[in-house]
């Protein structure tokens, strides 16, 4: 089945400083999405991005799908940007497989 | 969110309980999905029900047996578990499964098996 990467796996930053997640994935793929899970448990939609640059505020991402990688920006983190961020990708046909996220803390 | 809701929880059981996890969407999604993300682990699907009909089931253990009697609810119950069966059991809709569709997730179970 599909492999998908995510890095780094742990990410710590002072509140303001930006930061870039990665994901990469072994095969097409015709949907990506990208997933912020609070402390809580909760996930949270952050983009629907099978290719092309999408910005949401601080946040913004690229999926260049023909290299099968895509790029999560976080700029002037916050404290509340804290949590797991995954990315998961459905294959053509198939259901969502997800990464195993990258864990980012906001120091204040 | 408020899409996607999830009762209980919290759960705390013994292994020879038997409880139910429900999950309802609010979405007018027809696909409905069951994972389990246990600590250190990527999230893992466990079942798909799509127009209430199960399409994927992940290789799940029969201890865990899912229930879609409509398109808005969903099902999980459980017997017998062993205590490595305790993780986040989270549930999701979508307009439809194996699309091009977003996926709303629930606030997840915390389930404990004593």
């Amino acid at each position: 089945g599909i492999q998908v990467e995510q890095s780094p796996p742990d990410l710590i930053l002072q509140e303001g400083a930006n930061s870039t997640l990665r994901c990469n994935f072994s095969d097409s793929v015709n949907n990506l999405q990208w997933f912020h899970q609070n402390p809580w448990g909760q996930l949270i939609n952050l983009f629907y991005i099978p290719s092309g640059t999408k910005q949401n505020g601080r946040l913004s991402a690229t999926t260049v799908a023909t290299e099968r990688y895509s790029l999560l920006y976080i700029s002037s983190s916050q404290t509340t940007d804290s949590g797991v961020y995954f990315c998961a990708v459905e294959p053509y046909g198939q259901n969502f497989v997800f990464g195993p996220g990258t864990r980012l803390s906001v120091l204040p | 969110e408020t899409g996607v809701t999830q009762t209980p929880r919290h759960l705390v059981m013994g292994m020879t309980n038997k409880k139910s996890l429900k999950c309802e969407q609010h979405l007018g999604h027809n696909a409905m999905y069951w994972y389990k993300q246990s600590a250190k682990k990527p999230l893992e699907l466990m079942f798909v029900y799509n127009f209430k009909e199960q399409t994927e089931n992940n290789s799940v253990p029969s201890r865990f047996s899912p229930e879609c009697p409509n398109s808005s609810h969903l099902f999980l119950h459980l017997h017998t578990l062993q205590p490595e069966d305790s993780a986040l059991y989270l549930c999701a809709s979508s307009q439809a499964s194996g699309g091009t569709d977003t996926q709303y997730f629930g606030p997840g179970t915390r389930l404990t098996v004593l």
